[in-house]
């Protein structure tokens, strides 16, 4: 069965970096890319950009251009998700989503705290 | 303006029909997109529901029943979540998502509440 574990929560101060990642199994890795959204405490999801399982060919929103990089490992089947300059509005539940025209499966979250 | 909107809560009995609706931006067509419908119950991830284009394409999500509806009103500008004979296990966050300009959009959600 598809699975995808992401790495476990993370306090960060304000400026600083964090990495998230989200390892797949259950499927061929390369055959779909993955995106990532998140969603801050009581609010709606948003995403975050995407980068394809196969070719490493990334996309992201405009609201995180310049300050996100997406990157995978294919010989673990692992995506990463690197947010810089973080900021208190960071704070939010970070997911990764298998898309594959949909996001038919998700991580279970992760955690990011930003606070000084 | 949102590019999605949707009413932040629905309340319905058990039994009943829901008509959750997600707007689109006026100028934006909602008969040339795809429309995305997830669930989203406290403490977990979103789950896919369905996808709507038109019945000649559209998708159902693997082992979502069948009393989850996708369609449309275009004099509404409109996607339009259709759930029969709530249950209270429907009770959860909805969200639609459309791919617009080049990103995943997703609507603000709305709260679903079967009381």
């Amino acid at each position: 069965q598809v699975q995808l574990l992401q790495s476990g929560a993370e306090l960060k101060k304000p400026g600083a970096s964090v990495r998230v990642s989200c390892t797949a199994s259950g499927y061929t890795f390369t055959s779909s890319g993955i995106s990532w959204v998140r969603q801050a405490p009581g609010q709606g999801l948003e995403w975050m950009g995407w980068i394809s399982g196969d070719t490493g060919e990334t996309k992201y929103a405009q609201n995180f251009q310049g300050r996100v990089a997406m990157t995978t490992d294919t010989s673990t089947s692992t995506a990463y998700m690197e947010l810089r300059s973080l900021r208190s509005d960071d704070t939010a539940m970070y997911y990764c989503g298998r898309d594959y025209e949909t996001f038919d499966y998700w991580g279970q979250g992760t955690l990011v705290t930003v606070s000084s | 303006q949102a590019v999605l909107t949707q009413p932040s809560s629905l309340s319905a009995s058990p039994g009943a029909s829901a008509s959750l609706t997600c707007t689109l931006r006026s100028g934006i067509n909602v008969g040339t997109y795809r429309i995305y419908w997830y669930q989203q119950k406290p403490g977990s991830p979103p789950q896919y529901l369905l996808r709507y284009k038109s019945d000649s394409d559209n998708h159902q999500g693997s082992g979502v029943p069948s009393r989850f509806s996708g369609s449309k009103d275009a004099s509404a500008n409109a996607g339009i979540l259709l759930i029969s004979g709530l249950q209270s296990e429907d009770e959860a966050d909805y969200y639609c998502m459309i791919w617009h300009s080049s990103a995943w959009v997703f609507g603000g959600g709305t709260k679903l509440t079967v009381l």
